[in-house]
């Protein structure tokens, strides 16, 4: 039993439209990480949420966490090529070591 | 400071033989990961160090698996006996306690 399902695991679509990736347990969590992977490179940090309710921006996206600290979002509004890559969310119960989900793998077409 | 480096980037090897890998993290940096990560799947932890002490260990991380970081600046993953479903890219990330991994690019291990 995977302890993060990510969903959808797969996401292609056009430049311009916007889109909603999750993260979702049945545990909660002291905080939530986001991660963006590009092939043949390591995960790159994009957020850190810790409060339950919390709400981050990062230019076209916003990143959510749950309020009862199990779950979280990731919209981004007017997709770009650039934009493409796997999107990893991780989280941690003691702050000692993040545990990862399998990903959101999005393809944005131009 | 350029970030987390990791050498090699790929290592080829036959079955049965003996790899090591080795990681530089970020210097001010005093914790060290190790996580492997298989196609289609996200990073799964292997082992962490906080300066020269290795905390934690995964029980992914069999008896062929050693880690080591002396003086608690660079570390090495060596794989003994290496077997193909050893294949995989091996991420190593640093940090402060409690903040955002930096992941290097990772060693992507091929075993014949």
């Amino acid at each position: 039993t995977q302890l993060l399902e990510q969903s959808p695991q797969f996401l292609s679509i056009q430049e311009g439209e916007n889109l909603t990736v999750y993260c979702n347990s049945s545990s909660v969590f002291s905080s939530l990480q986001w991660y963006r992977q590009e092939p043949g490179e390591g995960p790159v940090l994009l957020v850190t949420v810790v409060t339950g309710g919390e709400v981050k921006k990062l230019k076209r996206l916003t990143f959510q966490f749950g309020d009862a600290r199990k779950d979280s979002s990731l919209h981004i509004t007017a997709a770009q090529p650039g934009d493409t890559g796997l999107y990893l969310c991780a989280v941690t119960f003691t702050g000692n070591q993040f545990y990862f989900g399998t990903g959101t793998s999005l393809t944005v077409i131009p | 400071d350029t970030g987390v480096s990791q050498d090699p980037r790929h290592k080829i090897t036959k079955r049965g033989q003996n790899v090591t890998f080795r990681c530089d993290p970020i210097s001010e940096h005093n914790r060290l990961y190790w996580y492997r990560q298989t196609l289609g799947q996200g990073p799964e932890f292997l082992t962490y160090f906080q300066n020269e002490a290795q905390l934690e260990k995964s029980r992914l991380l069999s008896d062929r698996f050693s880690a080591e970081r002396p003086k608690g600046s660079f570390s090495t993953l060596e794989i003994q006996r290496t077997e193909q479903g050893d294949s995989a890219m091996y991420l190593c990330a640093s940090s402060y306690p409690n903040s955002g991994y930096t992941f290097g690019s990772g060693t992507r291990l091929t075993v014949v």
